[in-house]
């Protein structure tokens, strides 16, 4: 069965430092891994997916993610944090035994500080 | 074009009712999915369709009834609320259920089940 773990419930960053949120899979074949963001009483909004290629992905407002097929992460970065940015994100891998659905992983609550 | 759009937004049932939570998109896409969220857990498929006429089940799909009559929309029914359902609901689509397709989320439906 496919799985996402992100293995920290809220990272907190002051504003101008960079930012990780850390997300690492279990995938039979191929990952498929996208990122998406919540913000308070919102939807979830679309990052950035890897699909194939180079293993740094960028994606909207900055962000980017790095693919280690070794270490089976796809963690979330961002060079210098906005209070913005503060928000719920998840990282989700497509499950090819669910008609290409998404698994997603438990999320991890941003908190930029000015 | 509004995307995925959902009704109710909030919602309040005592145990035992049912009703319907609306999904909607005008994005001409062949896949939508409902999803389940709760603290901690991320987000959960209930249930979802590949096209009009073809349904099935997610990761938890018991106690909720799903229909595709027409591509834009994908209602989800709950045949007798119990407390357990209380949970922010999501509708996704996506173009074609491909690997590297994008899925597209509402705005979510906030149901309390009392």
């Amino acid at each position: 069965a496919q799985s996402v773990a992100q293995p920290e419930d809220q990272v907190n960053v002051a504003e101008g430092n960079p930012l990780t949120v850390k997300c690492t899979y279990s995938v039979s074949g191929n990952p498929y891994l996208f990122w998406y963001v919540q913000y308070p009483n919102r939807g979830l909004q679309f990052l950035l997916k890897y699909i194939t290629g180079d293993n740094l992905v960028k994606g909207s407002y900055g962000f980017e993610a790095e693919f280690n097929k070794s270490q089976t992460s796809f963690h979330l970065k961002k060079p210098s944090a906005l209070v913005s940015d503060s928000a719920l994100y998840f990282c989700a891998v497509r499950d090819m035994n669910a008609g290409n659905m998404l698994t997603f992983g438990g999320g991890t609550r941003l908190m930029v500080k000015p | 074009n509004a995307g995925v759009t959902q009704t109710p937004k909030f919602q309040v049932l005592k145990t035992g009712q049912s009703m319907t939570l609306q999904c909607a998109q005008d994005m001409n896409h062949e896949y939508m999915s409902w999803y389940r969220q709760d603290p901690g857990m991320g987000l959960r498929l209930i249930h979802y369709s590949v096209g009009a006429g073809i349904t099935d089940q997610g990761e938890v799909p018991n106690g909720y009834n799903v229909s595709r009559s027409t591509t834009e929309d994908f209602p989800l029914r709950l045949l007798s609320a119990a407390p357990s359902q209380t949970s922010v609901y999501f509708c996704a689509s996506s173009p074609t259920g491909g690997r590297t397709d994008t899925q597209y989320f509402g705005p979510g439906t906030r149901l309390t089940v009392l």
